[in-house]
């Protein structure tokens, strides 16, 4: 069965305090892995989508990684501003609909 | 591009009244799928619907819901009658094709069952 899971389940960072979210896999034959950023009381905002393991993607402070079993978010000298709950979702090849791990709940203090 | 709209954004009802939530794709796309979200099982798959024809319903959790998409700009989720445990928040999402397979949400109904 398709399974995602996400670490950890919180995480309380310090304005410019770096760190990474983990997203672990178990999939037959991933077709892609995709991250969303979600602000309370808003839909999941599309991030990045990786395809291949070695493939890495940037965008601002975010960059995402990917290997045969997880994927990493690495936030650098994060703002305020990038508080959210951060979603990683595959697509398998196995069903043609996406898996959803729990999420990230990301706050940043200054 | 408006992106996806849904409506109502809101919605509180009485056990055992119908709840029918809108949903406006994204021009041009495709794929259609209806999410629920809460707390305890997350992002959950209801459908998902391909050029307005459904092609996956396993995720409706039982017969009192129901969707329809009567065209390429329009789609419906239905519960009749509802239940407290329905309360979640409900998303409606679209991509262009398969290649791409990027989904877009929308801002979602919170939906409240008394």
């Amino acid at each position: 069965e398709d399974q995602v899971t996400q670490s950890p389940e919180a995480l309380r960072l310090q304005e410019g305090e770096s760190s990474s979210l983990n997203c672990s896999y178990t999939v037959s034959g991933l077709r892609g892995l995709f991250w969303y950023r979600q602000d309370p009381g808003k839909g999941p905002e599309f991030l990045f989508t990786l395809y291949s393991a070695g493939e890495e993607k940037e965008k601002e402070r975010l960059k995402a990684t990917l290997t045969k079993k997880e994927s990493f978010l690495h936030i650098t000298a994060p703002k305020p501003e990038d508080s959210a709950t951060y979603l990683c979702a595959v697509l398998s090849g196995g069903y043609n609909k996406l898996i959803f791990g729990a999420g990230t709940r990301l706050a940043v203090h200054p | 591009d408006a992106g996806v709209i849904q409506s109502p954004r809101h919605e509180v009802t009485e056990m055992g009244q119908e709840v029918t939530l809108r949903c406006k794709p994204i021009s041009g796309h495709d794929y259609l799928f209806w999410y629920r979200q809460t707390m305890m099982r997350g992002l959950e798959l209801l459908i998902y619907f391909n050029n307005n024809v459904p092609i996956d319903d396993s995720g409706m959790p039982e017969d009192r819901f129901s969707a329809k998409m009567p065209n390429a700009s329009f789609s419906t989720l239905k519960i009749q009658p509802s239940e407290p445990r329905d309360s979640a928040v409900y998303f409606c999402a679209s991509s262009q094709d398969r290649a791409q397979e990027t989904q877009y949400f929308g801002p979602g109904t919170r939906l409240l069952v008394l």
